[in-house]
């Protein structure tokens, strides 16, 4: 079976204060690694998919990362507009298009 | 430009009740999905459909049942709701079973 660890549960940030949040996997052949936001009330937001071990995706302040038992999502200069949940997610080769997701890592950054 | 709607956003009722969360999305997408997400935050998979036909259906009790009129639309109904129904379900779509899925804004579902 799947399965998906985040940590940490919660990080707290200083505007401006670079951090990275781990996301560790066990999948029978993996199909593609997903990164989403989530904001108090809303539903998932898509950020990234990684597909193979040694691949990086960025966008904006964000950049993500994947080996072959995890991921990172790395935070450079983080905003208070960055604070959400952040959820990871994995596919495996016989899921049928079945995302696994993790508990997610609540962000906060202070001004 | 909604791309995944749901109604309604959010839903009280009484245990013993019944009630449908309906589904629609705008983006041309084949494959459908309804997560569950509970008070901790995890977010599960309950069922998908792939052009109409419901391809994963997990361990989710009887009373829950899929209905998938048409590819833009999944409807999820619920009979003789419990207390531990009490959470966010949300909808999906992909353009493929193995594609990025995208999700609805949820529907908070609490039960008294």
């Amino acid at each position: 079976e799947d399965q998906v660890t985040q940590s940490p549960e919660a990080l707290r940030l200083q505007e401006g204060e670079s951090s990275s949040l781990n996301c560790s996997y066990t999948v029978s052949g993996l199909r593609g690694l997903f990164w989403y936001r989530q904001d108090p009330g809303k539903g998932p937001e898509f950020l990234f998919t990684l597909y193979s071990a040694g691949e990086e995706k960025e966008k904006e302040r964000l950049k993500a990362t994947l080996t072959k038992k995890e991921s990172f999502l790395h935070i450079t200069a983080p905003k208070p507009e960055d604070s959400a949940t952040y959820l990871c997610a994995v596919r495996g080769g016989t899921s049928y298009g079945k995302l696994t997701f993790g508990q997610g890592t609540i962000l906060t950054v202070h001004p | 430009d909604t791309a995944v709607s749901q109604t309604p956003k959010y839903l009280v009722t009484q245990m013993g009740n019944d009630k449908s969360i309906k589904c629609e999305q705008n983006l041309g997408h084949d494959t459908m999905y309804w997560y569950k997400q509970d008070s901790k935050k995890f977010l599960k998979i309950m069922f998908s459909y792939n052009n109409k036909e419901l391809i994963i259906n997990e361990t989710v009790p009887n009373r829950f049942s899929p209905k998938s009129p048409d590819k833009a639309h999944l409807n999820l109904h619920i009979n003789s709701l419990e207390l531990g129904d009490s959470a966010v379900y949300f909808c999906a779509s992909s353009q493929t079973q193995g594609d990025t899925q995208y999700f609805g804004p949820g529907t908070r579902l609490t039960v008294l």
